[in-house]
């Protein structure tokens, strides 16, 4: 089974510059999550999906932050400009929730991005 | 917002037992506590979960207290490969959420 596919690795940009990143999830997995992962932390919740509807969006920075999942699948999160503070992994997961509450999420291996 | 608490840091020898510790007095009944660890430069890779009782895989064994307010996850033979950012994380019921805290960093010296 292929996992969580995320793309690109690696991003440096310019602050106030704009940039994108792609999930591909797990097929047949409902549920995909967003999450920033800052050096030295643990990851952040940023958005949370449920086929292509937003389940949890409180901590996306909305200003700049903005993220879709067109027909339930893949998903794009954006970020527009970019700051300083916006260096991170950026993590995608996901989770079949298929309504048993034994399954569990699976993480794709992040974008790591550099704002300079 | 994250519901436990760890310790930062632990050090284990290789072979011996790792014992990792985790708070979450404000557990609701019906959360279950996940464990998740994250070697550097990858993904956080599922260990193993819970409800009330003890529970073990192949990878790890988990401990959850009685009153569910903390757990302990066991790494039977921690190996150099087990060094890795450690975290507990309870899982939000209602909405399917993962809430990540700081996590421990466990070194296991050779």
């Amino acid at each position: 089974e292929a996992g969580v596919a995320q793309s690109p690795r690696y991003k440096i940009i310019e602050k106030r510059q704009s940039v994108a990143f792609w999930c591909n999830p797990i097929s047949g997995h409902a549920t995909l999550y967003w999450y920033q992962q800052i050096l030295g932390q643990g990851p952040k919740l940023l958005i949370q999906f449920q086929n292509n509807g937003v389940v949890d969006d409180s901590q996306l920075p909305k200003d700049r932050f903005s993220a879709e999942r067109l027909k339930g699948v893949d998903s794009t999160l954006k970020i527009q400009p970019a700051k300083l503070e916006d260096s991170a992994v950026y993590l995608c997961a996901s989770h079949p929730w298929t309504g048993v509450y034994q399954e569990t999420q699976y993480f794709g291996p992040g974008t790591r991005l550099l704002v300079l | 917002d994250a519901k436990t608490t760890q310790p930062t840091s632990m050090d284990c020898a290789e072979g011996r037992a790792a014992n990792l510790p985790c708070n979450h007095s404000t557990i609701s009944g019906n959360e279950y506590v996940y464990w998740y660890r994250q070697i550097h430069s990858q993904g956080p890779q599922y260990i193993i979960h819970g409800l009330k009782n003890n529970e073990t895989n192949e990878m790890a064994s988990l401990i959850i207290t009685e009153d569910r307010k903390s757990s302990t996850l066991i790494l039977p033979h921690a190996t150099l490969r087990d060094t890795a950012v450690y975290y507990c994380i309870v899982r939000v019921a209602a909405g399917n959420q993962f809430y990540f805290g700081t996590g421990t960093s466990l070194t296991v010296i050779p």
